[in-house]
């Protein structure tokens, strides 16, 4: 059984630019959400997406945006990227609440802006 | 908005010591989680809590769950080296069939000294 892994560890953009991050579900694992973690604090919940469509959404913009293909794969786009946006980017897995709803982290993305 | 409060935030202990962190929030919900992380690393599930009362231990951790008092702690007994690291409680504040939407407190950081 594989774990959740993303891609790539480590970037750095420039203000303005636009990023694409990838998240591989744990298998078996439909449901993948985003965290944006910032250097120091708790992670915070961007969005879910669950079945290819987004199910749920944090207090994020719109310059955020995500997809989710039938393999239950994922990506995270974000446009205008703003110097706070430097943070580490988190997918995490899950299997339908049903069970436990525990989530699968991944190791991250970690984002610089300059 | 469901808040999460972690505390303390930063905890030096001796090794061989006990001690509490206390994980409040401020609405509603019988979904509680607790992740370690190690710096520069993701998120390692240590605990699921999905009841009023419920109790986990796993070596010398132990998480319990008060949802009348939205109160979690996560007990530490005769600490060890091994132990340093950040800790993170998250709460399920919204949950649906497709999985959690987890808030996560502020983490506590937790450093064992010899």
């Amino acid at each position: 059984e594989t774990g959740v892994t993303q891609s790539p560890t480590h970037l750095i953009k420039t203000r303005g630019q636009q990023v694409t991050l990838r998240c591989s579900s744990q298998s078996g694992h439909n449901t993948v959400s985003w965290y944006q973690q910032a250097l120091g604090q708790g992670p915070q919940f961007i969005f879910q997406y669950y079945r290819e469509e987004e199910n749920g959404r944090g207090n994020f913009p719109p310059r955020f945006s995500g997809l989710q293909f039938p393999n239950y794969s994922s990506e995270l786009n974000v446009n205008a990227l703003e110097l706070d946006d430097s943070a580490l980017y988190l997918c995490a897995s899950s299997l339908p609440s049903g069970i436990t709803g525990e989530l699968f982290f991944g190791e991250g993305s970690r984002l610089t802006v300059l | 908005e469901l808040k999460v409060e972690q505390n303390p935030l930063f905890l030096s202990m001796q090794e061989g010591k006990n001690y509490t962190i206390y994980c409040n929030y401020s609405t509603t919900s019988d979904r509680l989680y607790w992740y370690r992380q190690d710096p520069g690393k993701s998120l390692e599930s240590l605990f699921v809590l999905l009841s009023n009362g419920a109790v986990k231990q796993e070596g010398r951790l132990m998480a319990s769950l008060d949802t009348k008092a939205r109160l979690s702690t996560l007990h530490i007994t005769a600490a060890v080296h091994d132990l340093s690291a950040t800790y993170f409680c998250a709460v399920a504040g919204k949950y649906n069939n497709a999985g959690n939407m987890l808030t996560f407190g502020g983490g506590t950081r937790l450093m064992v000294k010899p």
